[in-house]
């Protein structure tokens, strides 16, 4: 069973809408990634954070993607004006640190742009 | 661009067959690999990582890594219906960071 923790499972949103989901990383875990992966299994990797410091991000987050990892409360990503192409499985994970440290995923948010 | 590319895209065994995945970086800067795998409607779990020349071996499972050639490869004997699953490649540097990159994933189908 995944210890990390993302809701909701499964969310439903029309074109334009603000769509977004949270992810409580395994505990003891400062380092959280999000991954879009789509529906031909490629996955792109998104932004991560250590502790509440953005690490990296792609040039899609900064447009129209938004996340934070707040202390005390879960992390989040969320998408302003969703669109038919953000359809995808987005997977949390969260690692011990940042050296070829594995990666322990949550079972994902299913986003379904209609 | 993809850094990580995997073949093939989707391998059919017999169970108690052999199946072998194949994975190369273009990123000369990676110094770690990972495989995971991923069964259909569940979140990706670690199964192996290597970062030294050479094999690894955990139980039905076999990791190889030739560092020259950025090449490492999972080989999985005596197949069961069970591996059915996506097995994603991944590479990561020892930067700070700690982001891996992801291949396309092999679909492996064992058929009983």
């Amino acid at each position: 069973n995944s210890k990390v923790i993302q809701t909701p499972r499964y969310l439903v949103k029309g074109q334009g809408q603000k769509a977004k989901m949270r992810c409580i990383p395994e505990k003891g875990h400062p380092v959280v990634f999000w991954y879009q992966q789509n529906k031909n299994n490629e996955f792109k990797f998104l932004i991560n954070f250590q502790n509440q410091e953005v690490l990296q991000q792609i040039d899609m987050t900064e447009k129209r993607f938004s996340a934070e990892c707040p202390s005390n409360s879960p992390c989040s990503l969320e998408i302003q004006s969703s669109e038919a192409g953000d359809s995808a499985l987005y997977l949390c994970a969260s690692s011990l640190g940042l050296s070829n440290e594995r990666l322990f995923f949550g079972h994902g948010t299913k986003l379904s742009v209609l | 661009q993809q850094k990580v590319q995997q073949s093939p895209e989707s391998l059919i065994v017999p169970e108690g067959g052999m199946a072998s995945l194949n994975c190369t970086s273009s990123d000369r800067n990676v110094d770690y690999f990972w495989w995971y795998r991923q069964h259909s409607g569940k979140s990706p779990k670690m199964l192996m990582s290597i970062f030294s020349n050479g094999e690894k071996e955990e139980g039905r499972f076999t990791v190889h890594l030739n560092k020259a050639s950025l090449h490492t490869s999972l080989h999985i004997r005596d197949s069961q219906p069970s591996d059915s699953a996506l097995y994603l490649c991944a590479a990561s540097r020892g930067t700070n960071t700690g982001k891996l990159t992801f291949g396309d994933g092999t679909v492996l189908t064992v058929k009983p």
